[in-house]
């Protein structure tokens, strides 16, 4: 089974511009959650969604939002970047459940703002 | 609101020895917790997990022990291999979302 994969890998924008970042969850996973990581904050939660739904978000401003199609393929969005928003971002899926379940990562976009 | 966080930021050990990788969690109503490690380049990758039920369980080479009455959750590794070199994080699910901690980097010597 491939695994969580995420496009693009690397992504370099300049303050001002807005990035929409993809991510294709494991066959049959229909959760997809997204997190950011960076030295300072470490990994934290932006968003979580289930059926094309979104069910839970984190403390991130308007300017971060998702969506997720049918296919449970998901996307990310982060309009008027800022230099802060410079981070790994994640996507994790998790097989079918109301409850939690084991979150499967993929490698994540390497976000640089200039 | 939540917050998990590591006592020592890096762990620098020999390989063949044990590691222990500690971590303090804030959120009481946590039911689920895990241990991911994470390797350059890489994203997090499921190590083992506990759920609050539980104060220990064991994997391959891997122990995770909770300790509800401190808040304290901890990894130990059996003879640390160089592939073990990596950052290890705690996480807890709370509110149905998980929370992770900053982050602890563990150096095998070989």
């Amino acid at each position: 089974k491939a695994g969580v994969t995420q496009t693009p890998r690397y992504l370099i924008k300049t303050r001002g511009q807005q990035v929409t970042l993809s991510c294709s969850p494991i066959s049959g996973h229909r959760s997809v959650s997204w997190y950011q990581q960076t030295p300072g904050q470490g990994l934290q939660f932006l968003f979580e969604y289930f059926s094309e739904t979104q069910r839970n978000k984190g403390n991130f401003p308007g300017r971060f939002s998702g969506r997720q199609f049918s296919n449970s393929r998901s996307e990310m969005n982060v309009s008027t970047l800022e230099l802060g928003d410079s981070a790994l971002y994640l996507c994790a899926s998790s097989s079918p459940g109301p409850s939690y379940n084991e979150q499967f990562f993929g490698p994540g976009t390497r976000l640089t703002v200039l | 609101g939540e917050s998990v966080g590591l006592h020592l930021p890096t762990l620098s050990v020999q390989e063949g020895d044990n590691s222990i990788i500690n971590c303090a969690y804030s959120n009481s109503a946590s039911d689920y917790f895990i241990w991911y490690k994470q390797e350059s380049g890489k994203g997090p990758q499921f190590i083992i997990d506990i759920r609050s039920n539980m104060d220990k369980r064991q994997g391959q080479r891997v122990t995770v022990l909770l300790n509800k009455t401190v808040k304290h959750l901890s990894l130990q590794i059996a003879a640390t291999q160089p592939g073990d070199s990596a950052v290890y994080f705690c996480a807890e699910n709370g509110n149905n979302r998980l929370a992770f901690g900053k982050g602890n980097q563990v150096v095998v010597i070989p």
